[in-house]
């Protein structure tokens, strides 16, 4: 079936620390990869995506990898600021409708 | 400017009342869809339409159904509101659909209560 799931839940890292998300993926056919950040009472928010031809890509202190044969990708933030804090859904496409399943959701907290 | 943008903002009725909510973009896409964000912060897609056809018709009751007047707007009407459809519900809008990898644009959402 069509399942994504996301680890871990929460993660509390300090200020300058990184921060890696991890999701998995069940449809070998999924073709693209985003990443959202949901700051509390506001829209999900695109913050990078990676598609199947690569396996990593980076923008500043956020970058993504894939591993297909795996079914798996992660999120990887780099010297972590505060206002990094917010929930983190993964999600993975479906078909050719551009069905996305999304992940559980990650809520990171960064201490200053 | 917003690109995409939904109203109302808030929604507070009571169960068994109907009540509808709206959804333009003005990004010039073909695709629009309802998510529905639940208390637990699950994100669930519910509809999408394509230059006015529907597309993804998820399993969600009769109760629920979607309109697309135009291309740029998506409207959702709820029949006979119940307490279990408490939640936040997002418009989202795409270029198109048809290559599974187009990057999906969020609105602020409507926050519905069902009392």
């Amino acid at each position: 079936g069509e399942n994504v799931e996301q680890h871990p839940s929460t993660l509390s890292v300090q200020e300058g620390d990184s921060a890696v998300i991890k999701c998995t993926y069940s449809d070998s056919a999924s073709n693209y990869f985003p990443w959202y950040k949901q700051e509390l009472g506001k829209r999900p928010q695109l913050i990078i995506d990676i598609r199947s031809n690569v396996g990593e890509k980076k923008d500043q202190r956020i970058a993504v990898t894939l591993n297909k044969t795996a079914k798996h990708f992660s999120l990887h933030i780099t010297e972590t600021q505060p206002e990094d804090s917010a929930v983190y859904f993964c999600a993975a496409s479906y078909g050719a409708t551009n069905k996305l399943i999304f992940g559980t959701g990650t809520l990171l907290a960064v201490q200053p | 400017d917003t690109a995409v943008s939904q109203t109302p903002k808030y929604l507070v009725t009571q169960m068994g009342n109907d009540k509808s909510i709206k959804c333009e973009q003005n990004l010039g896409h073909d695709t629009m869809y309802w998510y529905k964000q639940d208390s637990k912060k699950f994100l669930k897609i519910m509809f999408s339409y394509n230059n006015k056809e529907l597309i993804i018709n998820e399993t969600v009751p009769n109760r629920f159904s979607p309109k697309s007047p135009d291309k740029a707007h998506l409207n959702l009407h709820i029949n006979s509101l119940e307490l279990g459809d408490s939640a936040v519900y997002f418009c989202a809008s795409s270029q198109g659909q048809s290559s599974g990898q187009e990057t999906q644009y969020f609105g602020p959402g409507t926050r519905l209560l069902v009392l």
